[in-house]
């Protein structure tokens, strides 16, 4: 049971918008940065946020991160099929010592 | 190109051990931070440990404390996990990374009788 807390899917049509919603606590997404990986089950993760908002070199500028208190989102814009796959959140947790994963999120292009 | 490379895992029995390496290039090993995740199947990804650099810190989720060890050898640009008293729940796909931004595809431990 992870404290990081994601919607399980998100889905769109090619060209859309998706949001990605990460909920946590004062502990973590709180008082941290939060980071963002893609993964496809069987591969590396990807690495797409970090620092709440910046994009290593080479994640398309279609991924967007932002950060609002307790919580952090990830937007996928102009969404492409390649970008099927699942996304998780991640930070630091001071009252676990430990980083913690979102529980993962889905995302389909219809 | 940096690169991560897995490898040790395999099938063992409840209660066993096993140590997984991770094998580093295209990057100053000692420069980063380090760890591994894991993926359970039908489960999402999971943080089970990190080390320093140095590798004089090192940090464990509660779920592998105890249990597991990681360490490194900076003069081989390898990392080490550890694993002892495996349970069935330790069944998953073991990833190494460099904080943050390159993992290696995983290697597959499969904890069964």
């Amino acid at each position: 049971q992870s404290v990081l807390t994601q919607p399980p899917s998100a889905s769109g049509t090619p060209g859309q918008r998706v949001t990605i919603s990460c909920s946590g606590s004062s502990s973590n997404i709180g008082r941290k940065p939060v980071r963002w990986f893609q993964h496809l089950p069987g591969t590396a993760p990807k690495f797409l946020i970090y620092n709440n908002t910046q994009r290593p070199s080479g994640v398309p500028d279609r991924f967007s991160g932002s950060k609002s208190g307790t919580s952090a989102s990830l937007a996928i814009s102009g969404l492409q099929s390649e970008d099927e796959a699942d996304y998780y959140c991640a930070a630091w947790d001071d009252n676990l010592n430990g980083h913690v994963f979102g529980t993962g999120t889905k995302v389909t292009v219809l | 190109e940096v690169q991560l490379v897995e490898s040790g895992g395999g099938l063992v029995q409840p209660g066993g051990s096993l140590r997984l390496s991770c094998a580093a290039s295209g990057f100053t090993f000692s420069d980063s931070g380090m760890s591994w995740v894991r993926q359970a199947p039908g489960k999402g990804l999971e943080w089970i440990s990190s080390i320093t650099g140095s590798g004089d810190g090192t940090y464990y989720a509660d779920s592998v404390k105890g249990r597991f060890t990681v360490f490194r050898d900076n003069s081989k640009n390898t990392l080490f996990l550890q694993m002892n008293s495996l349970r069935a729940d330790d069944t998953a796909i073991y990833h190494c990374g460099k904080h943050w931004d390159c993992w290696g595809r995983g290697t597959l431990v499969t904890v069964s009788s």
